[in-house]
């Protein structure tokens, strides 16, 4: 199995560039989530979706978009890049949202934007 | 907004000392989770805590959940090398429906 797959691993970017994160997940979960990692910051959700056909906000949205194509995929997209969103990010999915499940991550997309 | 808080942010040992890892939260939790993250890796779930006042392990690791479900411990005992990496503690409320993880402790074993 090769659970959370995230493309890419690496990516630069232009001020003002947009771009697509893609995660798939192939253990037929229901929720996915994506989070964003800061030196010193843990870990902080972006959006996350609890079931296909549903996306919410978390904690920091703003300059993000999501997509839940269906079971399998999650994208987050950049509409207009800024060096602020320098960060690693990651996907992740769980059986479901409510309830206790743990979380199985993707290895992450670390994201550099000048 | 709900808030998960640990502490403390690093810590260095001997290998062979032992090492707690605390997280707090600022509203009651209905379960708490613990994960590892090793240097330039991602996150790896390791276990969840459900009820009040439960203790499990994993070998030289011992997890506690406190009693009013705000609070959690991980304790390693005769740390080694490779338990080297950031543990993160990580939780939902009542309501929750995605984890709130803490800012992580940062452990590094010298031998």
């Amino acid at each position: 199995n090769a659970g959370v797959t995230q493309t890419p691993k690496f990516q630069v970017l232009k001020t003002g560039q947009s771009m697509t994160l893609q995660c798939a997940q192939d253990m037929n979960h229901n929720s996915m989530y994506w989070y964003r990692q800061d030196p010193g910051m843990g870990l902080r959700l972006i959006y996350y979706s609890a079931s296909e056909g549903t996306t919410d906000k978390g904690e920091v949205p703003n300059g993000y978009n999501v997509s839940r194509l269906n079971k399998r995929e999650f994208s987050l997209r950049l509409e207009s890049a800024a060096p602020s969103q320098t960060s690693v990010y990651f996907c992740a999915s769980s059986a479901y949202s409510q309830g206790s499940y743990g979380y199985t991550f993707g290895s992450g997309t670390r994201l550099t934007v000048v | 907004g709900q808030q998960v808080m640990q502490i403390p942010q690093y810590q260095h040992v001997q290998e062979g000392e032992d090492f707690t890892t605390y997280c707090n939260s600022s509203t009651t939790l209905s379960n708490i989770q613990w994960y590892k993250q090793r240097p330039g890796g991602h996150p790896v779930f390791l276990i969840q805590l459900v009820k009040s006042g439960e203790v499990k392990k994993q070998k030289r690791l011992t997890f506690q959940f406190g009693e009013a479900k705000k609070n959690s411990s991980l304790h390693i005992t005769a740390t080694q090398t490779t338990d080297v990496g950031t543990y993160f503690c990580a939780g939902k409320g009542q309501a929750g429906t995605a984890l709130i993880f803490g800012k992580g402790t940062t452990l590094s074993v010298s031998s």
